[in-house]
Protein backbone atom coordinates (compact mmCIF):
# COMPACT_ATOMS: atom_id res chain seq x y z
CA UNK A 1 0.00 0.00 0.00
CA UNK A 2 1.21 3.59 -0.93
CA UNK A 3 1.23 5.32 2.15
CA UNK A 4 0.57 9.94 1.81
CA UNK A 5 2.26 12.58 4.06
CA UNK A 6 1.14 15.69 4.12
CA UNK A 7 2.96 18.55 5.61
CA UNK A 8 2.49 20.65 7.24
CA UNK A 9 -0.23 19.78 9.46
CA UNK A 10 -1.82 23.15 9.84
CA UNK A 11 -0.77 26.63 7.79
CA UNK A 12 -1.52 29.58 9.14
CA UNK A 13 -1.45 32.32 6.89
CA UNK A 14 -2.99 35.48 6.07
CA UNK A 15 -5.43 36.93 2.90
CA UNK A 16 -2.73 37.90 0.03
CA UNK A 17 0.19 35.21 1.48
CA UNK A 18 1.64 32.35 -0.53
CA UNK A 19 0.62 28.71 0.60
CA UNK A 20 2.95 25.91 0.16
CA UNK A 21 1.74 22.48 0.63
CA UNK A 22 3.80 19.23 0.55
CA UNK A 23 2.36 15.27 -0.43
CA UNK A 24 5.26 13.04 0.13
CA UNK A 25 4.31 8.99 -1.25
CA UNK A 26 6.20 6.00 0.25
CA UNK A 27 7.16 4.70 -3.08
CA UNK A 28 6.66 6.43 -6.71
CA UNK A 29 3.53 7.19 -7.95
CA UNK A 30 4.69 8.55 -11.16
CA UNK A 31 2.39 11.52 -11.90
CA UNK A 32 -0.86 10.25 -10.71
CA UNK A 33 -1.49 12.60 -8.07
CA UNK A 34 -4.51 15.28 -7.68
CA UNK A 35 -5.52 17.30 -5.02
CA UNK A 36 -9.03 18.54 -3.26
CA UNK A 37 -9.94 21.09 -0.98
CA UNK A 38 -12.82 20.50 0.96
CA UNK A 39 -14.14 23.27 3.07
CA UNK A 40 -16.38 22.22 6.17
CA UNK A 41 -19.95 20.21 5.48
CA UNK A 42 -19.35 20.35 1.80
CA UNK A 43 -17.88 17.58 -0.19
CA UNK A 44 -14.32 17.49 -1.72
CA UNK A 45 -13.67 19.83 -4.97
CA UNK A 46 -10.96 18.79 -7.54
CA UNK A 47 -8.22 21.25 -7.80
CA UNK A 48 -5.70 19.67 -9.88
CA UNK A 49 -4.81 15.78 -11.22
CA UNK A 50 -1.76 14.94 -12.91
CA UNK A 51 0.03 16.67 -10.41
CA UNK A 52 0.13 19.94 -13.00
CA UNK A 53 -3.30 19.83 -14.34
CA UNK A 54 -5.64 22.50 -13.33
CA UNK A 55 -9.67 21.29 -12.94
CA UNK A 56 -12.23 22.54 -14.99
CA UNK A 57 -12.89 26.02 -13.69
CA UNK A 58 -10.30 26.24 -10.89
CA UNK A 59 -8.28 29.71 -10.86
CA UNK A 60 -5.08 30.16 -11.98
CA UNK A 61 -3.56 31.19 -8.41
CA UNK A 62 -3.86 27.39 -7.72
CA UNK A 63 -0.70 25.52 -9.17
CA UNK A 64 0.75 22.15 -8.59
CA UNK A 65 4.05 20.31 -9.20
CA UNK A 66 5.88 17.23 -8.54
CA UNK A 67 6.64 13.54 -9.64
CA UNK A 68 7.74 10.02 -8.26
CA UNK A 69 7.59 10.56 -4.56
CA UNK A 70 7.30 14.45 -3.70
CA UNK A 71 4.75 16.81 -4.74
CA UNK A 72 3.39 20.31 -3.74
CA UNK A 73 0.19 22.39 -4.41
CA UNK A 74 0.67 26.40 -4.44
CA UNK A 75 -1.45 28.58 -3.71
CA UNK A 76 -0.01 32.29 -4.65
CA UNK A 77 -2.20 34.47 -2.96
CA UNK A 78 -4.88 33.71 -0.78
CA UNK A 79 -8.25 34.98 -1.11
CA UNK A 80 -10.91 34.29 1.96
CA UNK A 81 -12.36 31.92 -0.06
CA UNK A 82 -8.97 29.61 -0.16
CA UNK A 83 -9.14 28.93 3.90
CA UNK A 84 -9.97 25.27 3.92
CA UNK A 85 -8.77 21.29 4.07
CA UNK A 86 -7.01 20.24 0.94
CA UNK A 87 -5.80 16.45 0.44
CA UNK A 88 -3.63 14.90 -1.98
CA UNK A 89 -4.70 11.50 -3.56
CA UNK A 90 -2.96 8.65 -5.36
CA UNK A 91 -3.91 5.60 -7.07
CA UNK A 92 -1.46 2.66 -7.45
CA UNK A 93 -1.56 0.19 -10.61
CA UNK A 94 -1.50 -2.76 -8.05
CA UNK A 95 -3.25 -3.33 -5.85
CA UNK A 96 -5.37 -1.09 -7.53
CA UNK A 97 -6.35 0.94 -4.74
CA UNK A 98 -6.54 4.58 -4.25
CA UNK A 99 -5.20 6.46 -1.38
CA UNK A 100 -5.86 10.07 0.33
CA UNK A 101 -3.07 12.27 2.43
CA UNK A 102 -4.40 12.86 5.90
CA UNK A 103 -4.96 16.49 4.73
CA UNK A 104 -3.51 19.67 5.48
CA UNK A 105 -5.68 22.49 7.36
CA UNK A 106 -5.23 26.05 5.75
CA UNK A 107 -6.40 28.63 8.34
CA UNK A 108 -6.73 32.42 9.16
CA UNK A 109 -3.66 34.03 10.88
CA UNK B 1 -24.82 19.47 -15.70
CA UNK B 2 -24.04 16.29 -14.60
CA UNK B 3 -24.77 15.15 -10.66
CA UNK B 4 -24.85 13.23 -8.10
CA UNK B 5 -26.89 12.26 -5.16
CA UNK B 6 -27.15 9.91 -2.30
CA UNK B 7 -29.98 8.85 -0.65
CA UNK B 8 -30.44 5.66 1.76
CA UNK B 9 -31.25 5.52 5.82
CA UNK B 10 -29.35 7.63 8.07
CA UNK B 11 -29.48 5.35 10.71
CA UNK B 12 -28.33 1.55 10.35
CA UNK B 13 -27.97 -1.14 13.67
CA UNK B 14 -24.73 -2.64 14.42
CA UNK B 15 -23.91 -6.17 12.27
CA UNK B 16 -26.36 -4.87 10.15
CA UNK B 17 -26.38 -3.59 5.94
CA UNK B 18 -25.49 -0.39 4.93
CA UNK B 19 -27.20 -0.13 1.88
CA UNK B 20 -26.67 3.35 -0.36
CA UNK B 21 -27.65 4.46 -3.82
CA UNK B 22 -25.96 7.06 -5.98
CA UNK B 23 -28.47 8.71 -8.37
CA UNK B 24 -26.63 10.32 -12.07
CA UNK B 25 -28.87 12.78 -13.30
CA UNK B 26 -27.75 15.40 -16.25
CA UNK B 27 -25.37 12.24 -17.85
CA UNK B 28 -25.23 8.63 -18.76
CA UNK B 29 -23.98 6.41 -16.14
CA UNK B 30 -23.17 3.74 -19.37
CA UNK B 31 -20.43 6.31 -20.49
CA UNK B 32 -17.51 4.78 -21.54
CA UNK B 33 -15.40 7.41 -20.58
CA UNK B 34 -16.02 7.05 -16.42
CA UNK B 35 -15.96 5.05 -13.50
CA UNK B 36 -17.66 5.59 -10.59
CA UNK B 37 -17.32 5.29 -6.92
CA UNK B 38 -17.79 5.33 -3.30
CA UNK B 39 -15.88 7.36 -0.92
CA UNK B 40 -16.36 8.15 2.97
CA UNK B 41 -15.38 10.44 5.63
CA UNK B 42 -15.69 10.11 9.15
CA UNK B 43 -16.69 12.92 11.44
CA UNK B 44 -13.39 15.13 11.95
CA UNK B 45 -11.34 12.78 9.94
CA UNK B 46 -10.64 12.36 6.50
CA UNK B 47 -11.33 10.56 3.37
CA UNK B 48 -11.16 7.00 2.41
CA UNK B 49 -11.72 5.50 -0.79
CA UNK B 50 -14.61 2.48 -0.63
CA UNK B 51 -14.16 1.17 -4.28
CA UNK B 52 -14.72 1.79 -7.81
CA UNK B 53 -17.86 0.17 -10.30
CA UNK B 54 -17.61 0.48 -14.58
CA UNK B 55 -20.75 0.64 -16.01
CA UNK B 56 -20.06 -2.93 -16.81
CA UNK B 57 -19.98 -4.19 -13.92
CA UNK B 58 -15.99 -4.25 -12.97
CA UNK B 59 -15.24 -3.66 -10.09
CA UNK B 60 -12.24 -3.07 -7.60
CA UNK B 61 -12.62 -2.49 -3.95
CA UNK B 62 -10.25 -1.22 -1.17
CA UNK B 63 -8.46 -4.30 0.06
CA UNK B 64 -9.15 -3.24 3.38
CA UNK B 65 -12.74 -3.32 3.38
CA UNK B 66 -13.55 -5.87 0.36
CA UNK B 67 -14.47 -8.59 2.65
CA UNK B 68 -17.49 -6.65 3.70
CA UNK B 69 -18.42 -4.36 0.30
CA UNK B 70 -20.50 -4.72 -2.77
CA UNK B 71 -20.75 -2.07 -5.15
CA UNK B 72 -23.17 -2.60 -7.84
CA UNK B 73 -24.77 -0.97 -10.98
CA UNK B 74 -28.33 -0.45 -12.59
CA UNK B 75 -28.02 1.30 -15.71
CA UNK B 76 -31.78 1.35 -16.48
CA UNK B 77 -32.22 3.47 -13.63
CA UNK B 78 -28.68 5.46 -14.22
CA UNK B 79 -27.66 4.72 -10.23
CA UNK B 80 -24.82 2.72 -8.42
CA UNK B 81 -25.02 1.26 -5.40
CA UNK B 82 -22.92 0.27 -1.95
CA UNK B 83 -23.61 -2.24 0.48
CA UNK B 84 -21.29 -2.85 3.25
CA UNK B 85 -22.27 -5.68 5.35
CA UNK B 86 -21.90 -6.02 9.30
CA UNK B 87 -21.37 -2.63 10.19
CA UNK B 88 -19.80 -1.34 13.55
CA UNK B 89 -19.51 1.85 14.73
CA UNK B 90 -16.17 2.63 13.15
CA UNK B 91 -18.17 2.10 9.78
CA UNK B 92 -20.09 6.00 10.73
CA UNK B 93 -19.35 8.45 8.34
CA UNK B 94 -20.81 10.68 5.24
CA UNK B 95 -20.20 8.60 2.33
CA UNK B 96 -20.19 10.66 -1.04
CA UNK B 97 -20.56 9.16 -4.75
CA UNK B 98 -18.38 10.55 -7.56
CA UNK B 99 -17.54 10.07 -11.25
CA UNK B 100 -13.66 9.43 -11.99
CA UNK B 101 -13.00 9.88 -15.87
CA UNK B 102 -11.05 6.64 -17.32
CA UNK B 103 -7.51 6.95 -17.76
CA UNK B 104 -5.53 5.22 -20.05
CA UNK B 105 -3.15 2.81 -17.26
CA UNK B 106 -4.91 0.58 -15.56
CA UNK B 107 -6.85 0.37 -13.48
CA UNK B 108 -8.13 2.70 -15.56
CA UNK B 109 -9.25 5.14 -13.17
CA UNK B 110 -7.83 7.53 -10.63
CA UNK B 111 -9.06 10.90 -9.66
CA UNK B 112 -12.76 12.15 -8.48
CA UNK B 113 -13.89 14.95 -10.59
CA UNK B 114 -17.72 15.28 -9.82
CA UNK B 115 -18.54 14.24 -6.39
CA UNK B 116 -22.39 14.25 -4.78
CA UNK B 117 -23.25 16.11 -2.00
CA UNK B 118 -22.28 13.62 1.19
CA UNK B 119 -25.45 11.36 2.88
CA UNK B 120 -24.66 10.93 6.84
CA UNK B 121 -24.90 7.31 8.25
CA UNK B 122 -24.94 6.77 12.05
CA UNK B 123 -24.25 3.06 12.63
CA UNK B 124 -26.32 2.77 16.10
CA UNK B 125 -28.59 0.90 18.15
Amino acid sequence: EIVLTQSPATLSLSPGERATLSCRASQSVSSYLAWYQQKPGQAPRLLIYDASNRATGIPARFSGSGSGTDFTLTISSLEPEDFAVYYCQQRSNWPPEITFGPGTKVDIK
Amino acid sequence: QLQLQESGPGLVKPSETLSLTCTVSGGSISSSSYYWGWIRQPPGKGLEWIGSIYYSGSTYYNPSLKSRVTISVDTSKNQFSLKLSSVTAADTAVYYCARLPVVVVAPHYYYMDVWGKGTTVTVSS
